[in-house]
This record gives structure tokens, C-alpha cells and sequence, in this order.
């Protein structure tokens, strides 16, 4: 069963509190992405990744970080220098890099900040 | 001035009406366009995608491109009350962009029984 799975689906954070998200693919894709959704202001691309060991800022990088150690997963730490974490994460998954490669979304995680 | 604006409703339509959910934008690079459809608490998933201005068909759905007017449509026929959930446009540039993906702020739609 092919998919994109994310975890956790809800997440709590103390303020200054670094959290790692988890994104998982068994699509044999090689592409990876991380967007932040908010009220009114639709997906924003966060970071993302064309291949194994490498990874590109997004819009909004600022107080987040990645790896892509294994073609299959792609974390995304959120880090206390994030002002205003409180958001619904998405990761996606393509096969490449190319303008006609769909990116497919997970379920998502949903971030609050106490 | 955002690069792709999106009415984000709510839009609450009866069973059985035709919607129209529409999408403009200002850079003319943009010339891949998806619609994307969300239901609540659940990721994206693609509806349909089209490179070239006019119309496409894909069952109750047709997404239409213009353009020169830099303005593009969903039609949902005969909607159903599954239909309900947030219907996000989003746009490529063709070359340069790579995959990067240009999202709307998507618009909420009820279908009511």
C-alpha cells in the first residue's frame, strides 16, 4: 500500500522546545517537500529535497531545519527560533523534479504551540 | 500583491448546483495549473492539472484556462455533499520554477443537502 505517512498527527510544544516531524514515503520517489499551512494564507514551502544528502531552502525556512539521510524520509525539526510554529504541516513526495511530476501529499501534522 | 489569488469563501451551494471556483494570477511564467482538493484535517489531493488554456474534462469536474486574462476555473457539475471541502488552485512556471508549486489560499465549499 503506497503512501505518504506523517507522525505524529497532533503534536503539543512548550514554548522554546525544538520538535521533530516525521515524513515517510514508499513511493520510490526521489523529491521531498515540507509546506506550512495556515488560515487565509494557503500552503507555503518550507524546504525541499531533489535527492538523498541535499536539501533547498523554501519561502519560509527560518527557524526550521531538515535532513535526508534515506530516500524514504525526509524530518523536519521545528526549532525554537520559529516565532510562530502553530500550524498544519504537510509533507509531499514527487518522483522528480520535472514540471509534470505530481506532488502527492500526506495526512499531515497538526503543530500547537502552549 | 499576492501572485495567485483565490476567493476563500466560504461558498455554500444546494445539492445537485453547478459550482464555479476561480483563481487569478500575476506572473506569466506560471503555465502548469492543478486543482487540488482537501478535505478537513487531511492533505491535499490532486484533482486535476493542465498546460494549455481552454477547456478539460474529467467526469462532474472541468478545469478551464485563459491565459491571456491570467484566470482559471473549476466546474463542479451536479455537486454532491461529498464535494464539501477546501479546493486549493496551484500553478508551476515552466521553466526555472522546477517543481515548485504556487498555491492559491483555497476556497471552503459546502454542498447542502
Amino acid at each position: 500500500d503506497g503512501g505518504i505517512t506523517q507522525s505524529p498527527k497532533y503534536l503539543f510544544r512548550k514554548e522554546g522546545q525544538n520538535v521533530t516531524l516525521s515524513c515517510e514515503q514508499n513511493l520510490n520517489h526521489d523529491a521531498m517537500y515540507w509546506y506550512r499551512q495556515d488560515p487565509g494564507q494557503g500552503l507555503r514551502l518550507i524546504y525541499y529535497s531533489q535527492i538523498v544528502n541535499d536539501f533547498q531552502k523554501g519561502d519560509i525556512a527560518e527557524g526550521y531545519s531538515v535532513s535526508r539521510e534515506k530516500k524514504e524520509s525526509f524530518p523536519l525539526t521545528v526549532t525554537s527560533a520559529q516565532k510562530n510554529p502553530t500550524a498544519f504541516y504537510l509533507c509531499a513526495s514527487s518522483r522528480g523534479q520535472a514540471i509534470t511530476d505530481t506532488q502527492y501529499f500526506g495526512p499531515g501534522t497538526r503543530l500547537t504551540v502552549l | 500583491q499576492k501572485e495567485v489569488e483565490q476567493d476563500p469563501g466560504p461558498l455554500s451551494v444546494p445539492e445537485g448546483a453547478i459550482v464555479s471556483l476561480n483563481c487569478t494570477y500575476s506572473n506569466s511564467a506560471f503555465q502548469y495549473f492543478m486543482w487540488y482538493r482537501q478535505y478537513s484535517r487531511k492533505g491535499p489531493e490532486l484533482l486535476m492539472y493542465t498546460y494549455s488554456s481552454g477547456n478539460k474534462e474529467d467526469g462532474r469536474f472541468t478545469a478551464q484556462v485563459d491565459k491571456s486574462s491570467k484566470y482559471i476555473s473549476l466546474f463542479i457539475r451536479d455537486s454532491q455533499p461529498s464535494d464539501s471541502a477546501t479546493y486549493l488552485c496551484a500553478m508551476k512556471e515552466i521553466t526555472g520554477g522546477g517543481n515548485k508549486l504556487t498555491f492559491g489560499t483555497g476556497t471552503q465549499l459546502k454542498v447542502e443537502l
